[in-house]
Order: C-alpha cells, then sequence, then structure tokens
C-alpha cells in the first residue's frame, strides 16, 4: 500500500540555519504531493504541494521538489525563524485511490532557538 | 469566517460515556474526512464522506459512528468512550477528492480526553 517515510524529530536548530526534512514515498501510480505544518495547539495547514515530476512547490521561504526517480520530496528552509517551530508531516494523495485520501509520514518536530 | 470548525474544542469525560463531536465547513466541498491523531502526532483517517454518502471506513471499532446530515456537516459520536479514545480529533474537508490535487483543509481540532 501507499506509505510516507519522513526522518524522527525533534529537529533542533538555532534561527537563521539552514533546514531540510526528509521524505520518500511508496505509491502505485503518480500521487500529489503534500507538506502541512501544525503550529502548537492549532490544526494542520497546508504549507506547499506538487503535483507531477519535477514540480517544485514553495511557501513562506519554504521549498520541495517531487523527484519521481528518488520517490523523494524533502521539505527545505534556508534560514529558518523561531516563528517555523511546529511539526511539519509529509503526505501524498494517490490517484488510483479515487476518493484522493491523504496518506501521512509519522511528522517530524521542528524546534528553532534563537 | 471560520472555514472548518470543530466543536467543542476540549472535551473531557469519564470511561464509559458517550459524546459527540460536531463538524461544520462553510467552503462548499463536497467531501469531509474525520482524522486521529496520538500523542505522538500519527494521523489516522478514519473516515470519510462525499455528499452524505459514507466513502472511506477504515479499520474503526463500530463505537464510532459518523453522521452526515448534509454535505456541509460531519459528526462524530462516540459511544462507551474508552481511555484509548484520548486523542485529538481533526475534521477536514477537501473539493476534489478524486486527485486529491488540492489538499484538505482543517479544522483546529477537539481534544478528547477520557477519564
Amino acid at each position: 500500500g501507499d506509505s510516507v517515510t519522513q526522518m524522527e524529530g525533534p529537529v533542533t536548530l538555532s534561527e537563521e540555519a539552514f533546514l531540510t526534512i526528509n521524505c520518500t514515498y511508496t505509491a502505485t501510480g503518480y500521487p500529489s504531493l503534500f507538506w502541512y505544518v501544525q503550529y502548537p495547539g492549532e490544526g494542520l495547514q497546508l504549507l506547499l504541494k506538487a503535483t507531477k515530476a519535477d514540480d517544485k512547490g514553495s511557501n513562506k521561504g519554504f521549498e520541495a521538489t517531487y523527484r519521481k526517480e528518488t520517490t523523494s520530496f524533502h521539505l527545505e528552509k534556508g534560514s529558518v525563524q523561531v516563528s517555523d517551530s511546529a511539526v511539519y508531516f509529509c503526505a501524498l494523495s494517490d490517484p488510483w485511490d479515487s476518493w484522493g485520501k491523504l496518506q501521512f509520514g509519522a511528522g517530524t518536530q521542528v524546534v528553532v532557538t534563537p | 469566517d471560520t472555514a472548518v470548525s470543530q466543536t467543542p474544542k476540549y472535551l473531557v469525560t469519564q470511561m464509559g460515556n458517550d459524546k459527540s463531536i460536531k463538524c461544520e465547513q462553510n467552503l462548499g466541498h463536497d467531501t469531509m474526512y474525520w482524522y486521529k491523531q496520538d500523542s505522538k502526532k500519527f494521523l489516522k483517517i478514519m473516515f470519510s464522506y462525499n455528499n452524505k454518502e459514507l466513502i472511506i471506513n477504515e479499520t474503526v471499532p463500530n463505537r464510532f459512528s459518523p453522521k452526515s446530515p448534509d454535505k456541509a456537516h460531519l459528526n462524530l459520536h462516540i459511544n462507551s468512550l474508552e481511555l484509548g479514545d484520548s486523542a485529538v480529533y481533526f475534521c477536514a474537508s477537501s473539493q476534489n477528492p478524486g486527485q486529491g490535487v488540492n489538499g484538505y483543509t482543517f479544522g483546529s481540532g477537539t481534544r478528547l480526553t477520557v477519564v
């Protein structure tokens, strides 16, 4: 079945450091890929997405590129801020699943210190 | 104006009780979902309705019963609550379930604590 694997957290880094969160997936077809962010005490918010190979999603300084050859969708940000502290979820939606069920990774907690 | 709203935000109850969580979306989406997030932040889909019709029913105890009176509402009723039901429950909606290309819009969650 479809699955998403992302690096375990917590990831702790200083303000202005470079952030990478690895995400790889297994899917039958050609899924759409997403990154969601969950700030403390809140629901999930869509951060960025990519719907086909080589697409790059970007938002709020975050980027991720859909790599079909490595089945990956790694999240990056060049200079993090304390306000980026949150849990980040990689997810996929498989077009072979006609109902577009979102399959989430386990989440990666990111802690940014001043 | 809140897009996906859940009530209550917090719910503390004793084992064996029956409780309901309500969800409403004003986005005009056709599909709604319930997800459970455990203490380790792992998210697992429970149910999904498309235009009031149940389309996803994962392996969930039958103490959990969803109900969709119309496509803007999806409620979750839980009978005979157990300690293991303690979690955060998220409601979500989407417009294009067939491709999932737009992702979901999530509510802010209901933290259920069973004591």
